[in-house]
């Protein structure tokens, strides 16, 4: 059965530094997001992209995120200068088609930042 | 805005106990879709229910099931014969058309099984 995945697994990174956290959709879905879960909190929403550009962010997603599809496949979330509070487990889901469509989730990215 | 509750933050139950776990949504929307999640210990996010806002039955699926009532916002998810398995963190989470393609998650039931 087809699944999103994403790698790496697991990121540490020192407070300031550029992190990309890459993700492979499903191979059909049209519509691609971001999300994050800091530890023992809720999932929340960051991003969701559509024919290759943002249709969607939230207030969490600033300047220092952005995201891309640098080829067919793979989906990339930057952040160019994390700090303390970005650790959290970051998921990439995609979906056939755009606003109620069931979002299917990769296994997730923990970040942490030192 | 949309918003979605889950008042029960942890429950434990010994396995073969029934469990139902709460969700109670706000929205705007007329049209809106209904979602629950798995989160097993291992991180990964399952996807387990879709329910639209125009139908109203409810679903089992084995020993889960769902219970969507409009008329008080609620979708509540029952285990039956609960199993050590089951134990993991239960999201509910609603996308409705006005907010666009972004799910709005509750905060997570961690339901914990006991042999």
């Amino acid at each position: 059965e087809p699944e999103v995945t994403q790698t790496p697994s697991h990121q540490v990174t020192q407070m300031g530094q550029e992190v990309i956290l890459r993700c492979v959709p499903i191979s059909n879905h049209l519509y691609f997001y971001w999300y994050r879960q800091i530890l023992g909190q809720k999932v929340e929403f960051l991003v969701s992209f559509y024919n290759n550009e943002i249709s969607e962010k939230s207030e969490i997603f600033d300047d220092q995120f952005s995201v891309e599809r640098p080829d067919g496949s793979n989906f990339t979330l930057k952040i160019r200068s994390t700090k303390l509070e970005d650790s959290a487990m970051y998921f990439c889901a995609s979906s056939e088609q755009g606003a109620g469509e069931t979002q299917y989730f990769g296994p997730g990215t923990r970040l942490l930042v030192l | 805005a949309q918003k979605v509750t889950q008042a029960q933050t942890e429950i434990s139950v010994v396995e073969k106990e029934d469990v139902t776990l709460d969700c109670v949504y706000e929205t705007r929307d007329t049209t809106y879709y209904l979602f629950w999640y798995k989160q097993p210990p291992s991180g990964e996010l399952v996807f387990l229910i879709r329910r639209n806002s125009f139908d109203e039955q409810n679903e089992i699926s084995g020993r889960y099931s769902w219970n969507f009532q409009k008329s008080t916002s609620s979708f509540n998810f029952t285990i039956t014969a609960s199993q050590v398995v089951d134990s993991a963190v239960y999201f509910c989470a609603l996308s409705g058309m006005e907010a666009g393609n972004m799910l709005t998650f509750g905060g997570g039931t961690r339901l914990m099984v006991k042999p």
